[in-house]
This record gives structure tokens, C-alpha cells and sequence, in this order.
């Protein structure tokens, strides 16, 4: 699986969008990009995952770039419940198969 | 419908002794794979199994081992347990073995099981 990049820490206000970007320059063709967030505490949560195009459900949006090696997931309208740690990873069919997480970028929300 | 449920949430042992870890997925999952975190080595995966079959495994120790039922619940056993096995173990299941085979393949995980050896 393609290993990922993604800055450390990034404070968000209240009620802005936050832009959490993650690079995965390694990329190939047949693998996905979910994200994936942890509350304190508490397992991991899936958020969204995309192949190609821009995908958007009700907890986020995710913006892949046209040549796949970088994305942004957006969370539109942040709370302070959206405190966490967030998750890029990169998982598609392979021999070899072991997920891995990087260390996640955490998202702090002030009001 | 039913999330990921893991057993016991919390437990204490001392060094050198042993503990098993259950993990029931969510219905019509297949795929089951176990994590260990901690906060110095983040999240590390331990193994999958699908079919009650290992598929994949991790690099830990062989005192770390795991099992799957025909009804797809898996177990999770540590034999003499050491200060540094103290982590959340978590499981997670998926439908499939692999991503990409059918389309994505996303994981849900359970709450995890605190273990603490003193």
C-alpha cells in the first residue's frame, strides 16, 4: 500500500470549513483514499473514501487531485465534536496486505 | 444494525500472564483484522483474517496470535504479557479481504479493549 503524508497539527475556528490536505505521491491506479478520524479514546470512525472523482457525504467532502497523488478532505462547517485525530490512508488490492497508519494529522476546533 | 463489539473494554494483568481478546464484527462481515495503539507507535496492524484464515500478518512477536470462527467472530491472545503490551487493541471488519477486488473496501472498527500489565 502507498504510504501517505500529512502535516501534524492545524487549528480550525468553529463554524469554518476545515481543509485537511495528505499527500500520496506512491499512489496506484487500483487503490483507494479513505480517511478516517479518532475522537480520544475511541476507535476510529471512517469518514469518507474516494477512487478518482470528488466525493461528498454528510460528514465531508474529499477532493482528489487529477493525477491522484494528493487530496484534501474538507469538513464544511466545523464543531467542536470534529476535535480529532484524522487519518489519510491508502488501501487497495495488493499480495501484500497490511494496512498502515501514518500518524494522522489532529484537528483542533476553537470556539 | 449492530456495530463492531469488542470485549472486555478494560482489564488488568501482570507480566507473564496471558489474555484473550474478543471481537464480534458486524453481520454478513468476513473480514476481521486487529490493531494495536499505542502512544509512541501510533496505530500498528497485527493481523487480518478472513475465512478463518491469517491472510496477513504484522511484525509482532509470536506471542501475539489470533483466530477466526466459522461465524466470523475472532479472538485475539497475548501470552506472557510484558510492561510494553499495555495499548488499545482494536478490530475492525470489512466485508471483504481486499480492497479493490470489489470496489472499495471500508473498515469499521469497535471501541477497543484497554489493556494495562503491571
Amino acid at each position: 500500500d502507498a504510504k501517505t503524508t500529512q502535516p501534524t497539527s492545524m487549528d480550525c475556528a468553529e463554524g469554518r470549513a476545515a481543509n485537511l490536505p495528505c499527500n500520496h505521491s506512491t499512489i496506484s491506479g487500483n487503490e483507494y483514499v479513505y480517511w478516517y478520524r479518532q475522537i480520544h479514546s475511541q476507535g476510529p470512525q471512517y469518514i469518507i473514501h474516494g477512487l478518482k472523482n470528488n466525493e461528498t457525504n454528510e460528514m465531508a467532502s474529499l477532493i482528489i487531485t487529477e493525477d491522484r497523488k494528493s487530496s484534501t478532505l474538507i469538513l464544511p462547517h466545523a464543531t467542536l465534536r470534529d476535535t480529532a485525530v484524522y487519518y489519510c490512508i491508502v488501501r487497495g488490492r495488493s499480495n501484500d496486505y497490511k494496512l498502515s497508519f501514518g500518524a494522522g494529522t489532529t484537528v483542533t476546533v476553537r470556539a | 444494525k449492530a456495530g463492531v463489539t469488542q470485549t472486555p473494554r478494560y482489564l488488568i494483568k501482570t507480566r507473564g500472564q496471558q489474555v484473550t481478546l474478543s471481537c464480534s464484527p458486524i453481520s454478513g462481515h468476513r473480514s476481521v483484522s486487529w490493531y494495536q495503539q499505542t502512544p509512541g507507535q501510533g496505530l500498528q496492524f497485527l493481523f487480518e483474517y478472513f475465512s478463518e484464515t491469517q491472510r496477513n500478518k504484522g511484525n509482532f512477536p509470536g506471542r501475539f496470535s489470533g483466530r477466526q470462527f466459522s461465524n466470523s467472530r475472532s479472538e485475539m491472545n497475548v501470552s506472557t504479557l510484558e510492561l510494553g503490551d499495555s495499548a488499545l487493541y482494536l478490530c475492525a471488519s470489512s466485508p471483504y479481504h481486499r480492497g479493490g477486488v470489489a470496489g472499495a473496501n471500508v473498515l469499521t472498527f469497535g471501541a477497543g479493549s484497554r489493556l494495562t500489565v503491571l
